[in-house]
């Protein structure tokens, strides 16, 4: 049963990049897509990109088209969310899976952004 | 993009009974849907998927359903475990979309 291990809590100021490492024990991310989907404080999910198991990412969300990008090495999975806003702030999900759904998940990782 | 909007927000319910959640898109996604639970600080848990296919692992009591624009997620004898919010989410095309949730109190 995969685990998948995201880094700890950032906190950033506006106008600066986050950067979220997905790390999967216990299986590999080899052969599924990972997608990342964010939760702002009290409020519902949001899909931001995915990353094929080719490593060719797609992200067509418009509210984060040239802001985000997403790479994989081994067995890690990395996404950077640049030029924070405070509207950023949010917990930050990889997701194993297929091309549109996620049957695994990491455990969050908060990125908090203010000025 | 494609819109899911869900209903009701929220509802109450008792251990033991049966509850319905709609999802409706808006546009017509053939059986590109998936449901989520989330349970209070936790990460979300795929139930369904393909509409009405129940993730391994899932208990029995929820079932979905629909097709086109109109889906369903029942749960039949609601445990205690089962209050959380529950999320819809079209897999018709990117960018992927959720619904809004709907919480299941007590």
């Amino acid at each position: 049963q995969v685990q998948l291990v995201q880094s700890g809590a950032e906190v950033k100021k506006t106008g600066a990049s986050a950067t979220v490492s997905c790390k999967a024990s216990g299986d590999t991310f080899s052969g599924y897509y990972v997608h990342w989907v964010r939760q702002a404080p009290g409020q519902g999910l949001e899909w931001m990109g995915l990353i094929n198991p080719s490593g060719v990412s797609t992200s067509d969300a418009q509210k984060f088209q040239g802001r985000v990008s997403m790479t994989r090495d081994t067995n890690t999975i990395y996404m950077e969310l640049s030029d924070l806003r405070s509207d950023d702030t949010a917990t930050y999900y990889c997701a194993r899976g297929g091309e549109g759904y996620f049957d695994s998940w990491g455990q969050g990782t908060v990125v908090s952004v203010s000025s | 993009d494609i819109q899911m909007t869900q209903s009701p927000s929220s509802l109450s319910a008792s251990v033991g009974d049966r509850v319905t959640i709609t999802c409706r898109a808006s546009q017509s996604i053939s059986l590109y849907l998936n449901w989520y639970q989330q349970r209070p600080g936790k990460s979300p848990k795929l139930l369904i998927y393909a509409a009405s296919s129940l993730q391994r692992g899932v208990p029995s009591r929820f079932s979905g359903s629909g097709s086109g624009t109109y889906f369903t997620l029942s749960i039949n004898s609601l445990q205690p475990e089962d209050f959380a919010t529950y999320y819809c989410q079209q897999s018709y095309n990117t960018p992927l979309t959720f619904g809004g949730g709907t919480k299941v109190e007590i």
